[in-house]
């Protein structure tokens, strides 16, 4: 068990919905992190949150909009998205986002499987 | 731009087989490199990280090393087994922050 906990697992859903995906640390840490892992191509960071603070945006489209209302939890909210959307969205927390870094071990949620229709 | 290659894609072998796990980068300016494994339907699990300063790391079975001027780095795992069977992935810090380059991962089957 990470101490990383992600939900839903699993999500399906219309090009026109709107949904949210949750991420929760229960390590204590002050960085969070979202990641999108689509088929045959690497890990991508898109966003990182530093004592709530978005630090980075990896140009990611605005149809992704992520919030951070405290150092646990973090979201990822999803409107339009478009099929090529469909990865397994995967969530991280380190003690520090740090530009002194390369200390830091990130943690792993298990991941949301989105499938976009 | 820096790139992390991981070749091959997919790997099967007999169990307690001796295997070597390749990742290259491009940019051999890294402050550390890390190797995780990831099971099916579950997050990334850090295996071993190698500090820019060091050649090598183990754990266990396992043995990570690392040649900066080759832009290589070799993850070694001792008398296979099963329970091995995983993707594993290699990721670079570089820049002065915590910002992870991944490769595509490396499918690993061992079969009892």
């Amino acid at each position: 068990e990470t101490g990383v906990t992600q939900t839903p697992r699993h999500l399906v859903m219309g090009m026109t919905n709107k949904k949210s995906l949750k991420c929760e640390q229960h390590l204590g840490h002050n960085a969070m992190y979202w990641y999108k892992q689509s088929a045959k191509k690497p890990l991508e960071l898109m966003f990182v949150y530093n004592f709530k603070e978005q630090t980075e945006n990896n140009s990611v489209p605005s149809r992704f909009s992520p919030e951070c209302p405290n150092s646990s939890h973090l979201f990822l909210h999803l409107h339009t998205l478009q099929p090529e959307d469909s990865a397994l969205y995967l969530c991280a927390s380190s003690q520090v986002f740090s530009l002194g870094g390369g200390q830091e071990t990130q943690y792993f949620g298990p991941g949301t499987r989105l499938l976009v229709l | 731009k820096q790139e992390v290659t991981q070749i091959p894609a997919a790997l099967s072998v007999p169990e307690g087989e001796n295997l070597v796990l390749n990742c290259s980068f491009t940019d051999s300016a890294i402050y550390n490199l890390q190797w995780f494994r990831q099971d099916p339907g579950k997050g990334l699990t850090s295996l071993l990280l190698i500090q820019s300063s060091q050649r090598e790391q183990t754990s266990g079975r396992l043995n990570a090393s690392l040649d900066k001027s080759s832009g290589r780095s070799t993850l070694y795992i001792a008398a296979s087994q099963p329970g091995d069977s995983a993707t594993y992935l290699c990721a670079i810090t570089q820049g002065g922050s915590e910002k992870l380059v991944f490769g595509k991962g490396m499918k690993l089957t061992v079969n009892p």
